[in-house]
C-alpha cells in the first residue's frame, strides 16, 4: 500500500540558508501535518492542512511557512536557517480533520551547519 | 490543554518475555483517541496501536494490547513474547476529536526507550 512519501530524506544547508521541505500524502488522504523532533525529544507539532487551507498551527516559527496544494501535497518553506532548526520533520497524513490514524512519513533529517 | 506522561524514560525486557508501558493523560474531554507509536532506531514513526475513548473495550494488536483506564487516565501498553524486533522508542499520544480544541494534531508524551535483552 502506498504510504506518505517525503522528499528529501537528508539536507544540509548552511545558516541563513533556505530549505524546502516536500510531503506526498496517502492517496485520498485529505489532511497534512507538519512535526519537528529534535534530537531525543519527542515529535512537536508544526502545522497542519486540512482540503488546501490552514487548520491547525503549533510551535512553527515565523522563519517558516508551509502549503497544500491542489493535488494535497504539501510543503514545509524554512528561511534564515539557525543551527537550532536541525532535526527530523516528519509529515504525516490523515483521511479526516479527526477521528482517524495519523499515518507518518520516513522524515527528512535536516542539518544546518 | 492536553498532556501526555511517560514516566519511563528507559525500560528493558528479556527476549520473550513480557513488558509493560506507562503512559498517564491529563484532558478535560470526554471523548478522544489514544495511540502507541513505535520509533525504531530507523526513525520511521511507525502506529502500533489506537484507542478510542469511547469504547470500554482494550484494544489488541497481535501482542501489542492496552489496559485503558478511563477514570484514571492511563493507558498502558503491553508487549508480549517480547522479540528483537521490538527495541525501540515508544511514544504514547492523544488526540482530540474535537476541531475547537486541536483535533488536527497528536500530543505526543516523551516516550520510552525499550531494550530487548536476548
Amino acid at each position: 500500500a502506498a504510504g506518505v512519501i517525503q522528499s528529501p530524506r537528508h539536507l544540509i544547508k548552511e545558516k541563513r540558508e533556505t530549505a524546502t521541505l516536500k510531503c506526498y500524502p496517502i492517496p485520498r488522504h485529505d489532511t497534512v501535518y507538519w512535526y519537528q523532533q529534535g534530537p531525543g525529544q519527542d515529535p512537536q507539532f508544526l502545522i497542519s492542512f486540512y482540503e488546501k487551507m490552514q487548520s491547525d498551527k503549533g510551535s512553527i516559527p515565523d522563519r517558516f511557512s508551509a502549503q497544500q496544494f491542489s493535488d494535497y501535497h504539501s510543503e514545509l518553506n524554512m528561511s534564515s536557517l539557525e543551527l537550532g532548526d536541525s532535526a527530523l520533520y516528519f509529515c504525516a497524513s490523515s483521511l479526516a480533520r479527526g477521528g482517524e490514524k495519523l499515518f507518518f512519513g520516513s522524515g527528512t533529517q535536516l542539518s544546518v551547519l | 490543554a492536553q498532556t501526555v506522561t511517560q514516566s519511563q524514560p528507559e525500560m528493558s525486557v528479556q527476549e520473550a518475555e513480557t513488558v509493560t508501558l506507562s503512559c498517564t493523560y491529563d484532558t478535560s474531554e470526554s471523548d478522544y483517541y489514544l495511540f502507541w507509536y513505535k520509533q525504531p532506531p530507523s526513525r520511521q514513526m511507525i502506529l502500533v496501536i489506537r484507542q478510542e475513548a469511547y469504547k470500554q473495550q482494550n484494544a489488541t494488536e497481535n501482542r501489542f494490547s492496552v489496559n485503558f483506564q478511563k477514570a484514571a487516565k492511563s493507558f498502558s501498553l503491553k508487549i508480549s513474547d517480547s522479540q528483537l524486533g521490538d527495541a525501540a522508542m515508544y511514544f504514547c499520544a492523544y488526540r482530540s476529536i474535537y476541531a475547537e480544541t486541536g483535533a488536527n494534531n497528536l500530543f505526543f508524551g516523551t516516550g520510552t526507550r525499550l531494550t530487548v535483552i536476548p
